[in-house]
């Protein structure tokens, strides 16, 4: 069975400050794991993903996030926040041959 | 490409009504997905075909739900008869393949219930 677990709903940042959206998942199969986006009234969109090798992984837009699997986390980071980052963030796992499993949620709020 | 292509965008419907939601994959993907998104319970994954089998449907929510695959560029998810707890926004996406694959999600549809 698999789940994830985003901590926080709402993240509220200064522009060009560090962004931190938390990731915590459960897999009982090597995991497959991915943060996507979604702008209001859109789909979601990948931002990156993790599947075997390098555990740093660099998405769009300037996000990165590191599989830590000893915490069972995938954190998603940005150095430096945009307005036009504002959106809702979502974490998901998958494994081989499943569907994703997404968590509920993060809205990231950037004011100037 | 086109991208994932859903109609409608938005649908206003009364209670009791047939729903029928339709999605185009992207081309050469074997898997499509139907997810539901409200505010209470955040996207649920609804059902996904494999080469236009239904692969699993555990999470569709009961009977009224029934979804479709009748070839590679076409789907519909239908809600017969339609009820207000049904109002959301519906998201087809596309993969190549299952797992460790991209999904491609289409924009949405906005579904109110009255």
């Amino acid at each position: 069975a698999q789940s994830v677990t985003q901590l926080g709903s709402h993240v509220s940042v200064s522009e060009g400050a560090l962004v931190l959206l938390r990731c915590n998942y459960s897999s009982s199969v090597p995991p497959y794991l991915f943060w996507y986006v979604q702008y209001p009234n859109q789909g979601l969109q990948l931002l990156l993903k993790y599947t075997t090798g390098a555990t740093l992984v660099k998405g769009i837009n300037g996000f990165e996030a590191e599989f830590k699997k000893s915490e069972t986390s995938f954190h998603l980071t940005k150095p430096s926040a945009h307005m036009s980052d504002a959106a809702e963030y979502f974490c998901a796992v998958g494994g081989a041959g499943t569907a994703l499993i997404f968590g509920k949620g993060t809205t990231l709020s950037v004011s100037s | 490409d086109a991208g994932v292509i859903q109609s409608p965008r938005h649908e206003v419907t009364e209670m009791g009504q047939e729903v029928t939601l339709r999605c185009k994959p992207i081309s050469g993907h074997d898997y499509l997905f139907w997810y539901r998104q409200t505010m209470m319970r955040g996207l649920e994954l609804l059902i996904y075909f494999n080469n236009n089998v239904p692969i699993d449907d555990s999470g569709m929510p009961e009977d009224r739900f029934s979804a479709k695959m009748p070839n590679a560029s076409f789907s519909t998810l239908k809600i017969q008869p339609s009820e207000p707890r049904d109002s959301a926004v519906y998201f087809c996406a596309s993969s190549i393949s299952g797992g460790a694959e991209t999904q491609y999600f289409g924009p949405g549809t906005r579904l109110l219930v009255l």
